[in-house]
């Protein structure tokens, strides 16, 4: 499959544990995304890279959230101190940077569950 | 601060009836929009997007910047149409997009 691939696809935590999620994207691919979708909403965005450079994080939820893809290749999202709140499914999109608007492609998304 | 609405959580028609997924978008800009499917156990994909005004698996969306809709319509629906659907706008600097919170569609035999 070369599609983007997401690991693990489940996640079950207590609160107050940290979780880390992995996105490996398409090969080629420079632009990697993260969104949140919780039940019954469309993703939501949440940070975005262009190659190693982590260019828009404004929409991390809070400073509990970050995100790191150290060579350009893979990329992480860390929850620290988890929340109920912070249920969800989390999506990785990755796209060709070339001019205009390229496809965003997506994984297939780790549902976490916290309890 | 841009925004997508579905006004429609599920919808229901008949198999060969024609049937109309509406999107309502709120931009300053000049809007990308674009129509991603969900069908059961797989992953987001990309239907249509409304600058390349073609037409995917019979569907076809039209931009209408007056009423800021862009509504996905299919003459004649089929049951492995039953999925669900999201409309989405790109936007800002990252060309993130910003989803609609999707409307379930089920064409019924």
């Amino acid at each position: 499959d070369t599609g983007v691939s997401q690991d693990p696809r489940h996640k079950i935590t207590k609160r107050g544990q940290n979780v880390t999620f992995r996105c490996d994207p398409i090969s080629e691919h420079n632009r990697l995304y993260w969104y949140r979708q919780t039940l019954g909403q469309g993703p939501e965005f949440l940070t975005y890279f262009q190659n190693e450079a982590q260019l828009e994080k404004s929409r991390l939820l809070s400073d509990r959230f970050s995100a790191e893809r150290p060579k350009g290749s893979f990329s992480t999202l860390e929850i620290q101190r988890t929340e109920q709140g912070d249920s969800a499914m989390y999506l990785c999109a990755s796209s060709l940077g070339l001019a205009g608007v390229p496809e965003q492609y997506f994984g297939p998304g780790t549902r976490l569950t916290v309890t | 601060a841009q925004r997508v609405t579905q006004p429609e959580k599920l919808l229901s028609v008949f198999k060969g009836a024609p049937v109309e997924l509406k999107c309502n978008y709120s931009y300053s800009g000049s809007p990308e929009l674009f129509w991603y499917v969900q069908y059961s156990r797989q992953r987001l994909q990309l239907l249509l997007r409304h600058i390349s005004r073609e037409s995917i698996k019979g569907f076809t969306a039209d931009l209408n910047k007056g009423e800021t809709s862009f509504h996905l319509k299919k003459p004649f629906a089929q049951e492995e149409d039953s999925a669900m659907y999201y409309c989405a706008l790109s936007s800002g600097s990252a060309r993130q997009l910003t989803f609609g919170s999707g409307t379930q569609l089920t064409v019924l035999p």
